[in-house]
């Protein structure tokens, strides 16, 4: 389907690594978004992407990095610094209306540190 | 800064019963509320904002700026009405309103 595609959708990962969960999106949205969903915790803001080149910090970014090259992309990377880095990832994306009209959501990067 | 608080992390009820699922936030300003749907094994998607005062699958959810509540209703719940559901604040971040700030999910169960 289209829209915002996220891969993959199972990432395992040894302690020490990093890795990048991908983001994409065919809406021509300028706005992308990642947060981080834990049981009982809801949804907390990891970083977004208003515009290409872009990017500000949300909740709890420490330990995660994000480039935004192309309006389409929004890739994240878990550092080794992220204490606790397993976890459900998803990825949005909005226009600028997206205060307003609200999100899409990717179908999720579940990760786990082996 | 902003914040949404959904009380009740679970809630059970009998199909055909009403269900009210609450929403409370705050921020200072003029906030635009929403509620979001994850059934199982799907994407979260968006249930309904209360800038359009739309029903949808029967839902419905009144901004209460006294109150500062935002609860999502229906009068006759359904089985497959069982999902996680999400209340979301947008707030003014810096002159745009982009970013969404989630409360912490109410998982609901509807029981035959």
């Amino acid at each position: 389907d289209g829209g915002i595609t996220q891969s993959p959708k199972y990432l395992f990962r040894k302690e020490g690594q990093n890795v990048t969960l991908s983001c994409e999106q065919n809406l021509n949205h300028d706005a992308m978004y990642w947060y981080r969903q834990d049981p009982g915790q809801g949804l907390r803001l990891i970083y977004y992407s208003q515009i290409v080149n872009d990017f500000q910090k949300g909740d709890i970014a420490e330990g995660y990095s994000v480039s935004r090259e192309k309006k389409e992309s929004f890739p994240l990377t878990v550092t080794s610094a992220q204490k606790n880095p397993t976890a459900f990832y998803l990825c949005a994306s909005s226009d600028r209306t997206g205060g307003t009209y609200g999100y899409t959501f990717g179908s999720g990067t579940r990760l786990t540190v082996v | 800064a902003q914040r949404v608080t959904q009380p009740e992390k679970l809630l059970s009820v009998f199909k055909g019963a009403p269900v009210e699922l609450k929403c409370n936030y705050s921020y200072s300003g003029s906030p635009e509320l929403f509620w979001y749907v994850q059934y199982s094994r799907q994407r979260l998607q968006l249930l309904l904002r209360h800038i359009s005062r739309e029903s949808i699958k029967g839902f419905t959810a009144d901004l209460n700026k006294g109150e500062t509540s935002f609860h999502l209703k229906k009068p006759f719940a359904q089985e497959e009405d069982s999902a996680m559901y999400y209340c979301a604040l947008s707030a003014d971040s810096g002159g745009s309103n982009y970013k969404l700030t989630f409360g912490k999910g109410t998982l609901l169960t509807v029981n035959p």
